[in-house]
């Protein structure tokens, strides 16, 4: 089936430490996303892919790193510089990088606590 | 100050009544808004879009209103099931530079038997 699939599903992360959130997606699209959601709060934008190769800071980059190697992965690393990491993390994509016009596909999100 | 509203308390209803859920935002001009529904500790799922010239989009159960000079999108749910009881999220796609969109926080409904 086509769809967008996160690993893990829950990860832990000790003070420090860097981790990587894995995401693929089979619907050929060519542009990804990640977005953090914390509760009572909207889903935030870390970084945005519209092409291979290519990749773009969101509203909240800072203490993140991405890359875009394949079109089909776009892996996303919470590094020791994110101090409040604890949160569900969620990958997209689209078919264009034009968000809106273009319904997102969302995977099953990824939880990452800090112990 | 950019904002988009959703109510924060949850919405509880009967089941087969409508549920009218309400999005509020200030000092955007957003050329889309869409609607997705997100079940507890899954990713969302697109429901419906609707565009800045548009009043209303349904589909199926469901139906949108986009009402731009008041600033607010209603989404409602006709004849109601339990099934329905998940949170609505709503996006707004901004115009201008990367099209992204900005989500709000959900509202939470819950459809009693």
């Amino acid at each position: 089936d086509g769809g967008i699939t996160q690993s893990p599903k829950y990860l832990f992360r000790k003070e420090g430490q860097n981790v990587t959130l894995s995401c693929e997606q089979n619907l050929n699209h060519d542009a990804m996303y990640w977005y953090r959601q914390d509760p009572g709060q909207g889903l935030r934008l870390i970084y945005y892919s519209q092409i291979v190769n290519d990749f773009q800071k969101g509203d909240i980059a800072e203490g993140y790193s991405v890359s875009r190697e394949k079109k089909e992965s776009f892996p996303l690393t919470v590094t020791s510089a994110q101090k409040n990491p604890t949160a569900f993390y969620l990958c997209a994509s689209s078919i264009g990088g034009s968000a809106g016009g273009n319904t997102i596909y969302f995977g099953e999100g990824s939880w990452l606590t800090v112990v | 100050s950019q904002k988009i509203e959703q109510n924060s308390e949850a919405l509880n209803i009967q089941e087969g009544k409508t549920a009218t859920l309400t999005c509020n935002y200030t000092n955007y001009s957003p050329a889309y808004l869409q609607w997705y529904r997100q079940d507890p500790g899954r990713g969302p799922v697109f429901l419906l879009l609707i565009r800045e010239n548009e009043k209303e989009k349904r589909k199926e159960r469901l139906k949108v209103t986009f009402d731009t000079t008041l600033k607010q999108s209603l989404f409602h749910i006709t004849a109601s099931q339990p099934a329905d009881s998940a949170t609505y999220l709503c996006a707004l796609r901004v115009s201008g530079g990367y099209n992204k969109l900005i989500f709000g926080a959900g509202t939470r409904l819950a459809v009693h038997p």
